[in-house]
């Protein structure tokens, strides 16, 4: 059983370019979330999606960024005009039909020069 | 809005020696609780949950968290740690009536587990 996976790790880009960010959650799990980790802080919310259905934004959740599932399967999280302030680990996690745990991926981690 | 609140930052301990981390929530709603740890560069492990029933729950090593509506505390404990503690551990909370399924997570312990 394979976990949560995310691609790449690790993102260095410059100022004013676009990024895009895959998840791919555990087979099976219908709800998936995205969430950012800032240096000295916990995860924050960032939207969550159950099957294709988007269902939740967070306001943290900028005209800059657009998260799809397009399949009900795998998830792009895309930022536009990266700022350096959108420096984070970006965090992907999934839940099965049947529970509410989630369960995380290792993160992608932006760093905006 | 939920939130949650660990006062502790960080919490230096010797080995095999006991340890709490403190995790407080600001509302008395129906909640549902959980432990996260995370290692350096990792994501999140789900170290302990409290749904329903018991009030006291565990983990497979040896850490157990009680949830005290009244309170409104989810303090983890661990009679004796070891070295491989040393992580940091997030406490969050999942309103169980809202139809939401976000987290809110606390801003984080980290644990030091000294030789």
């Amino acid at each position: 059983d394979t976990g949560v996976s995310q691609d790449p790790r690790h993102k260095i880009t410059k100022r004013g370019q676009n990024v895009t960010f895959r998840c791919d959650p555990i087979s099976e799990h219908n709800r998936l979330y995205w969430y950012r980790q800032t240096l000295g802080q916990g995860p924050e919310f960032l939207t969550y999606f159950q099957n294709e259905a988007q269902l939740e934004k967070s306001r943290l959740l900028s005209d800059r960024f657009s998260a799809e599932r397009p399949k009900g399967s795998f998830s792009t999280l895309e930022i536009q005009r990266t700022e350096q302030g959108d420096s984070a680990m970006y965090l992907c996690a999934s839940s099965p039909r049947d529970g509410v745990e989630a369960f995380f991926g290792q993160g992608t981690r932006l760093t905006v020069v | 809005a939920q939130s949650v609140t660990q006062l502790d930052s960080q919490v230096p301990v010797f080995e095999e020696a006991p340890v709490e981390l403190r995790c407080n929530y600001s509302s008395s709603v129906s909640v549902y609780l959980f432990w996260y740890v995370q290692y350096p560069n990792q994501g999140l492990q789900l170290l302990l949950k409290y749904l329903s029933g018991s009030t006291l729950v565990e983990s497979i090593n040896g850490f157990e968290a009680e949830f005290n509506k009244s309170q409104t505390s989810f303090h983890l404990r661990k009679p004796s740690v070891h070295i491989s503690d040393t992580a940091e551990y997030f406490c969050a909370v999942m309103d169980s009536g809202a139809g939401s399924y976000q987290l809110t997570f606390g801003k984080g312990t980290k644990l030091s587990v000294i030789p």
